[in-house]
């Protein structure tokens, strides 16, 4: 089975231009969160889809970040415009049980991004 | 709001010898579970060990077990015969049920080197 998957693996972009970062979770799996760690600090929370629709997105940023998953399957976050403080590592997760999942969530291997 | 604190941001340990990473945390919520995350160098996320905090017993696996102090919210992993295998960033995460979004908690991280 494969695992959960992201793409690029590291992009390296300028301040003002937009980025996509894509990623696929495991199949089957109804649960799919993005998750970051900004330099050295802790992984936070981004937002959780539940097939497509969005069950929290308490942790967004601000508007500049945009999620989705549309057909419910591999899910994009795009970043427009980047800022320097985007900087940093983007993990994606999926897990399998429906609604409020306390199950397992298996991580991707995270898009390290990088704005100058 | 939840929080997760690991006070160890290093940690080394000879290989064979057993080591003690702590994490405390802070949560108004009843019922929750707990993680040990662990990030090998270059390799992606994988689940270590998990704890519902509504089960008294520490819960194990093989060369991993958990100090789980519910009272003092404190969830210390202990891995005994270490391996060189076993070098890698740890995090410890906690997940409230009381929201039903299956959102993590990360604690810092502890980064492990296991010595030959």
């Amino acid at each position: 089975e494969a695992g959960v998957t992201q793409f690029p693996s590291h992009s390296v972009i300028e301040k003002g231009q937009t980025v996509t970062l894509r990623c696929d979770p495991i199949s089957g799996h109804d649960n799919l969160y993005w998750y970051r760690r900004v330099m050295g600090k802790e992984i936070k929370f981004l937002l959780h889809f539940v097939k497509e629709s969005k069950q929290d997105e308490s942790g967004m940023p601000n508007n500049r970040f945009l999620a989705e998953r549309t057909g419910g399957t591999y899910s994009t976050l795009k970043v427009q415009p980047a800022e320097l403080e985007d900087s940093g590592v983007y993990f994606c997760a999926s897990s399998q049980a429906k609604g409020g999942s306390t199950d397992t969530q298996y991580f991707g291997p995270g898009t390290r991004l990088t704005v100058l | 709001a939840q929080t997760v604190t690991q006070s160890q941001p290093e940690m080394s340990v000879q290989e064979a010898e057993t080591v003690t990473l702590s994490c405390t945390y802070d949560t108004s919520e009843n019922n929750y579970y707990l993680f040990w995350y662990k990030q090998p160098p270059s390799r992606q996320m994988i689940l270590v060990i998990r704890q519902e905090a509504y089960k008294q017993q520490n819960a194990t696996e093989n060369r991993f077990s958990v100090n789980f102090q519910k009272a003092a919210k404190s969830f210390s992993l202990k891995i005994s015969d270490s391996q060189l295998g076993d070098t890698a960033m740890y995090f410890c995460a906690f997940m409230g049920i009381s929201s039903n979004t299956g959102k993590l908690i990360f604690g810092q991280g502890t980064t492990l080197q296991v010595k030959p």
